[in-house]
Protein backbone atom coordinates (compact mmCIF):
# COMPACT_ATOMS: atom_id res chain seq x y z
CA UNK A 1 0.00 0.00 0.00
CA UNK A 2 2.90 2.18 0.51
CA UNK A 3 3.53 4.38 -2.64
CA UNK A 4 7.02 3.74 -4.21
CA UNK A 5 9.44 6.34 -4.68
CA UNK A 6 12.09 6.35 -7.24
CA UNK A 7 15.22 6.82 -7.26
CA UNK A 8 16.12 6.04 -3.82
CA UNK A 9 18.59 8.44 -3.50
CA UNK A 10 20.66 10.88 -6.60
CA UNK A 11 23.44 13.22 -6.47
CA UNK A 12 23.62 16.01 -9.14
CA UNK A 13 25.82 19.19 -9.75
CA UNK A 14 24.14 22.44 -9.14
CA UNK A 15 22.44 23.34 -12.04
CA UNK A 16 21.33 19.85 -13.17
CA UNK A 17 17.75 18.43 -12.88
CA UNK A 18 16.19 15.93 -11.62
CA UNK A 19 13.02 14.09 -11.80
CA UNK A 20 11.29 12.30 -8.07
CA UNK A 21 8.59 9.65 -8.92
CA UNK A 22 5.86 8.46 -6.50
CA UNK A 23 3.95 5.69 -8.16
CA UNK A 24 0.75 3.49 -6.11
CA UNK A 25 -1.12 0.58 -6.54
CA UNK A 26 -3.78 2.12 -5.52
CA UNK A 27 -6.12 5.09 -7.37
CA UNK A 28 -5.52 8.22 -5.72
CA UNK A 29 -7.37 11.34 -5.13
CA UNK A 30 -4.33 13.08 -3.76
CA UNK A 31 -0.61 13.37 -3.41
CA UNK A 32 1.61 15.61 -1.25
CA UNK A 33 5.07 16.26 -1.89
CA UNK A 34 7.42 17.40 1.11
CA UNK A 35 11.29 17.78 1.73
CA UNK A 36 13.12 16.78 4.92
CA UNK A 37 16.46 18.49 5.44
CA UNK A 38 18.35 16.60 8.06
CA UNK A 39 17.42 16.80 11.84
CA UNK A 40 14.40 19.25 10.78
CA UNK A 41 10.76 18.84 10.33
CA UNK A 42 9.44 18.34 6.82
CA UNK A 43 8.31 20.96 4.83
CA UNK A 44 5.26 21.40 2.21
CA UNK A 45 6.15 21.86 -1.16
CA UNK A 46 3.33 20.43 -2.88
CA UNK A 47 -0.37 19.25 -3.44
CA UNK A 48 -1.75 17.62 -6.62
CA UNK A 49 -5.29 16.62 -6.47
CA UNK A 50 -7.32 14.48 -8.80
CA UNK A 51 -8.93 16.34 -11.59
CA UNK A 52 -5.76 18.73 -12.05
CA UNK A 53 -6.03 21.27 -9.23
CA UNK A 54 -2.36 22.03 -7.61
CA UNK A 55 -1.26 24.06 -4.60
CA UNK A 56 2.43 24.74 -4.18
CA UNK A 57 5.30 27.10 -4.11
CA UNK A 58 6.25 28.68 -7.43
CA UNK A 59 9.42 27.35 -8.24
CA UNK A 60 8.71 23.57 -7.66
CA UNK A 61 6.59 21.96 -10.65
CA UNK A 62 4.85 18.45 -10.30
CA UNK A 63 2.64 16.36 -12.34
CA UNK A 64 0.11 13.76 -11.73
CA UNK A 65 -1.08 11.28 -13.25
CA UNK A 66 -3.94 9.70 -12.31
CA UNK A 67 -4.62 6.86 -14.67
CA UNK A 68 -0.98 5.49 -14.33
CA UNK A 69 -1.57 6.06 -10.52
CA UNK A 70 1.69 8.23 -10.30
CA UNK A 71 2.86 11.68 -9.84
CA UNK A 72 6.53 12.87 -10.53
CA UNK A 73 8.25 16.41 -8.90
CA UNK A 74 10.61 18.00 -11.63
CA UNK A 75 13.55 20.02 -9.94
CA UNK A 76 14.97 22.17 -12.51
CA UNK A 77 18.04 24.34 -12.35
CA UNK A 78 19.05 22.89 -8.50
CA UNK A 79 20.63 24.98 -5.77
CA UNK A 80 22.28 23.58 -3.06
CA UNK A 81 19.49 24.45 -1.03
CA UNK A 82 17.42 21.64 -2.77
CA UNK A 83 19.33 19.17 -0.70
CA UNK A 84 17.26 16.66 1.54
CA UNK A 85 14.86 13.45 1.24
CA UNK A 86 11.42 13.91 -0.52
CA UNK A 87 8.77 12.04 0.48
CA UNK A 88 5.40 11.54 -1.09
CA UNK A 89 2.55 11.36 1.06
CA UNK A 90 -0.54 9.83 -1.25
CA UNK A 91 -4.21 9.94 -0.31
CA UNK A 92 -6.26 7.05 -2.14
CA UNK A 93 -9.42 9.09 -1.40
CA UNK A 94 -11.01 12.16 -0.07
CA UNK A 95 -10.16 11.64 3.46
CA UNK A 96 -7.28 13.05 5.23
CA UNK A 97 -5.02 9.90 5.57
CA UNK A 98 -2.01 10.03 3.98
CA UNK A 99 0.33 7.02 3.22
CA UNK A 100 3.97 8.13 2.75
CA UNK A 101 6.39 6.55 0.52
CA UNK A 102 9.82 5.75 2.13
CA UNK A 103 11.66 9.21 0.54
CA UNK A 104 14.12 9.97 -2.05
CA UNK A 105 17.52 11.46 -0.81
CA UNK A 106 18.68 14.12 -3.22
CA UNK A 107 22.60 15.54 -2.73
CA UNK A 108 23.44 18.66 -4.42
CA UNK A 109 27.04 19.38 -4.97
CA UNK A 110 28.49 22.66 -5.96
CA UNK B 1 2.13 33.23 14.41
CA UNK B 2 4.48 30.28 16.48
CA UNK B 3 4.65 26.97 14.16
CA UNK B 4 3.56 23.89 15.40
CA UNK B 5 5.82 23.23 19.04
CA UNK B 6 6.47 19.95 20.53
CA UNK B 7 8.09 18.92 23.80
CA UNK B 8 10.75 17.73 25.30
CA UNK B 9 13.42 17.61 21.73
CA UNK B 10 15.14 15.04 23.05
CA UNK B 11 13.74 12.53 25.46
CA UNK B 12 16.29 9.25 26.86
CA UNK B 13 14.18 7.09 28.87
CA UNK B 14 15.38 3.58 30.23
CA UNK B 15 13.00 0.43 29.13
CA UNK B 16 10.00 -0.29 31.13
CA UNK B 17 9.22 3.28 31.98
CA UNK B 18 6.58 5.41 30.64
CA UNK B 19 7.21 8.57 28.47
CA UNK B 20 4.73 11.62 27.16
CA UNK B 21 5.06 13.86 24.13
CA UNK B 22 3.61 16.88 23.98
CA UNK B 23 2.07 18.52 20.96
CA UNK B 24 0.94 22.05 20.59
CA UNK B 25 -0.51 22.52 17.22
CA UNK B 26 -0.75 26.17 15.41
CA UNK B 27 -3.77 27.85 16.93
CA UNK B 28 -7.22 27.45 15.11
CA UNK B 29 -5.88 23.95 13.23
CA UNK B 30 -8.69 21.77 13.49
CA UNK B 31 -6.83 18.32 12.19
CA UNK B 32 -3.60 17.03 14.13
CA UNK B 33 -1.49 14.02 13.46
CA UNK B 34 1.32 11.86 15.07
CA UNK B 35 3.72 10.19 13.14
CA UNK B 36 7.07 8.21 13.86
CA UNK B 37 10.24 8.32 12.10
CA UNK B 38 12.69 5.68 12.81
CA UNK B 39 16.50 6.64 11.53
CA UNK B 40 16.84 7.22 7.47
CA UNK B 41 13.24 6.02 7.17
CA UNK B 42 9.88 7.26 5.87
CA UNK B 43 6.84 8.68 8.02
CA UNK B 44 4.89 6.29 9.96
CA UNK B 45 1.50 7.18 10.83
CA UNK B 46 0.39 6.75 14.59
CA UNK B 47 -2.70 8.68 15.11
CA UNK B 48 -4.83 11.68 13.56
CA UNK B 49 -7.67 13.75 15.56
CA UNK B 50 -9.82 16.05 13.64
CA UNK B 51 -12.02 18.40 15.26
CA UNK B 52 -14.38 16.70 17.86
CA UNK B 53 -14.41 13.61 15.94
CA UNK B 54 -13.26 9.98 17.50
CA UNK B 55 -10.00 10.39 16.88
CA UNK B 56 -8.34 7.68 13.89
CA UNK B 57 -5.99 5.23 15.89
CA UNK B 58 -5.39 2.63 13.24
CA UNK B 59 -1.42 3.84 13.44
CA UNK B 60 -0.97 3.01 16.50
CA UNK B 61 1.60 -0.23 16.85
CA UNK B 62 0.56 -1.44 20.56
CA UNK B 63 -2.27 -0.76 23.13
CA UNK B 64 1.05 0.25 24.97
CA UNK B 65 0.76 3.63 22.70
CA UNK B 66 -2.08 6.19 23.60
CA UNK B 67 -2.61 10.00 22.69
CA UNK B 68 -5.06 12.30 23.59
CA UNK B 69 -5.63 16.14 22.58
CA UNK B 70 -7.57 18.33 25.48
CA UNK B 71 -10.15 20.93 23.94
CA UNK B 72 -8.93 20.90 20.93
CA UNK B 73 -5.71 21.98 20.91
CA UNK B 74 -2.90 20.53 22.85
CA UNK B 75 -1.85 17.00 22.23
CA UNK B 76 -0.19 14.30 24.46
CA UNK B 77 1.40 10.84 23.27
CA UNK B 78 1.81 8.48 25.89
CA UNK B 79 4.13 5.36 25.40
CA UNK B 80 4.06 3.16 28.14
CA UNK B 81 6.78 0.21 29.24
CA UNK B 82 9.22 1.90 26.88
CA UNK B 83 10.79 -0.86 24.55
CA UNK B 84 14.09 -0.59 22.59
CA UNK B 85 12.50 -0.11 19.10
CA UNK B 86 10.18 2.62 20.72
CA UNK B 87 13.02 4.63 19.71
CA UNK B 88 12.75 7.22 17.07
CA UNK B 89 11.90 10.62 16.30
CA UNK B 90 8.38 11.02 16.99
CA UNK B 91 6.60 14.24 14.61
CA UNK B 92 3.51 16.00 15.44
CA UNK B 93 1.87 17.81 12.29
CA UNK B 94 -1.03 20.37 12.14
CA UNK B 95 -3.73 21.38 9.71
CA UNK B 96 -6.49 23.33 9.01
CA UNK B 97 -9.89 22.78 8.29
CA UNK B 98 -9.75 22.14 4.54
CA UNK B 99 -8.53 18.90 3.48
CA UNK B 100 -6.47 20.67 0.42
CA UNK B 101 -4.31 22.16 3.05
CA UNK B 102 -0.45 21.30 3.49
CA UNK B 103 0.56 19.67 7.04
CA UNK B 104 2.12 21.96 8.93
CA UNK B 105 5.25 19.82 11.09
CA UNK B 106 6.64 20.37 14.42
CA UNK B 107 10.25 20.05 14.85
CA UNK B 108 10.02 16.24 16.50
CA UNK B 109 10.57 14.35 19.73
CA UNK B 110 13.79 11.98 19.46
CA UNK B 111 13.53 9.24 21.97
CA UNK B 112 16.18 7.28 23.33
CA UNK B 113 15.02 3.83 24.73
CA UNK B 114 18.15 2.69 26.75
Amino acid sequence: QQPVQSPQAVILREGEDAVINCSSSKALYSVHWYRQKHGEAPVFLMILLKGGEQKGHEKISASFNEKKQQSSLYLTASQLSYSGTYFCGTGPDSNYQLIWGAGTKLIIKP
Amino acid sequence: GAGVSQSPSNKVTEKGKDVELRCDPISGHTALYWYRQSLGQGLEFLIYFQGNSAPDKSGLPSDRFSAERTGGSVSTLTIQRTQQEDSAVYLCASRSGSSYNEQFFGPGTRLTVL
